[in-house]
């Protein structure tokens, strides 16, 4: 089975922090995504990978930057937090397109204070 | 910008009823993908059903395309107490990105 990791499950900073969200998957992959779920907002895309190094902005990527220097690890950065950034964060990972099924993460929940 | 909007946004049934769920979306798509998720955790994915196909079962599940309406529905038939989830549907277009809409919050009470 695919299994994708995230770093944590419940993650509290404080405003100006900066925060890495990891996240692993064991399934050799190449595409890679972080998502972000708000109440009401549905699912939205933050940044996704295709590739190691190679990354594309999503709908929201605006106050995040991503890093993929190794296939199975995509990790979500937040440069300065900011309380907007509270959130569920959401990795997911596909094989080969972005068309095929996505296995996801159980997710981080973060609250930026 | 959410391509698929579930309908409705909330449904209670009793255990062993049939529970049926809509999207509907708005450019040309790929496919279209089910996935639900349990409360506070990750999503999983159900079923993708292509442009080309009307209809696709898995087990209890039944998922619908009408591609002329751009609508799509979800059948979950018999429904236990363990279906109680949200469940999304997603759409892959050639836009390299699968986008989700707002769910349907799924209750079955036993």
């Amino acid at each position: 089975d695919v299994k994708v990791t995230q770093s944590s499950r419940y993650l509290v900073k404080r405003t100006g922090e900066k925060v890495f969200l990891e996240c692993v998957q064991d399934m050799d992959h190449e595409n890679m995504f972080w998502y972000r779920q708000d109440p009401g907002l549905g699912l939205r895309l933050i940044y996704f990978s295709y590739d190691v190094k190679m990354k594309e902005k999503g709908d929201i990527p605006e106050g995040y930057s991503v890093s993929r220097e190794k296939k199975e690890r995509f990790s979500l950065i937040l440069e300065s937090a900011s309380t907007n950034q509270t959130s569920m964060y959401l990795c997911a990972s596909s094989y080969r397109r972005a068309s095929y099924e996505q296995y996801f993460g159980p997710g981080t929940r973060l609250t930026v204070t | 910008s959410q391509q698929g909007e579930e309908d409705p946004q909330a449904l209670s049934i009793q255990e062993g009823e049939n529970a049926t769920m809509n999207c509907s979306y708005k450019t040309s798509i790929n496919n279209l993908q089910w996935y639900r998720q349990n409360s506070g955790r990750g999503l999983v994915h159900l079923i993708l059903i292509r442009s080309n196909e009307r209809e696709k079962h898995s087990g209890r599940l039944r998922v619908t395309l009408d591609t002329s309406k751009k609508s799509s529905s979800l059948l979950i038939t018999a429904s236990r107490a363990a279906d109680t989830a949200s469940y999304f549907c997603a759409t892959y277009d050639a836009g390299n990105m699968l986008t989700f809409g707002g769910g349907t919050r799924l209750m079955v009470k036993p």
